[in-house]
């Protein structure tokens, strides 16, 4: 059974500022982890899929890392905006996609 | 391309009725997957489906759901006999193959049992 934790449970943070949140994993019996980003009333939104230790992936301001060995992968916003206020989702595909509960992004302008 | 189309939006039900969910996946994905969002939870699995089987079901409750992706048309999540409990926002992605690709998720059917 694959367990994914992810922290911090929610995070406020101001216009500009960059930030980072974390997914960890006991387990790397997996075969990708996946990012996700949910805006309130919208469906969930593939961000990255990486499935190799030491990945990294890149998107505009968003970048993630992924570390198999040690058991956590990293999401990073860069100079963060209003508009990235969302739940950034973290979920283990092994022969199914296992979700984490999540971390709440609030960004004050 | 339309994306995972889902219907209805909102469905209210009262306790022992049927309620039936409808997922059209998104052009080229043959894999559909279907997801409850219990009020204050994550998204938890309930099934994944490709044309004509059941891949796995290991999150679907034992008694009165079912889910099903016939050859033609879209995939349906049935709940025979509501209770309050089912009462959640039921969602369905759908992918083109399973490794590499990121899911498509449909806007959700919100389940109301009253």
């Amino acid at each position: 059974i694959l367990n994914v934790e992810q922290s911090p449970q929610s995070l406020h943070v101001q216009e500009g500022d960059s930030t980072n949140f974390t997914c960890s994993f006991p387990s790397s019996n997996f075969y990708a982890l996946h990012w996700y980003r949910w805006e309130t009333a919208k469906s969930p939104e593939a961000l990255f899929v990486m499935t190799l230790n030491g990945d990294e992936k890149k998107k505009g301001r968003i970048s993630a890392t992924l570390n198999t060995k040690e058991g956590y992968s990293y999401l990073y916003i860069k100079g963060s905006q209003p508009e990235d206020s969302a739940t950034y989702l973290c979920a283990l595909y092994g022969n199914k996609l296992v979700f984490g509960a999540g971390t709440i992004l609030r960004v004050k302008s | 391309n339309a994306g995972v189309m889902q219907n209805p939006r909102h469905l209210v039900r009262r306790r022992g009725q049927e309620a039936r969910l409808r997922c059209s996946p998104m052009k080229g994905h043959s894999h559909v997957y279907w997801y409850r969002q219990l009020p204050e939870e994550g998204l938890k699995f309930m099934v994944y489906l490709q044309k004509e089987n059941i891949i796995d079901e290991s999150g679907m409750p034992k008694e009165r759901f079912s889910a099903e992706f016939p050859k033609e048309g879209p995939s349906i999540l049935r709940i025979q006999q509501v209770v309050r409990g089912d009462s959640a926002a039921y969602f369905c992605a759908s992918s083109p193959q399973t490794l590499n690709y990121g899911y498509t998720f449909g806007s959700g059917t919100r389940l109301t049992v009253v």
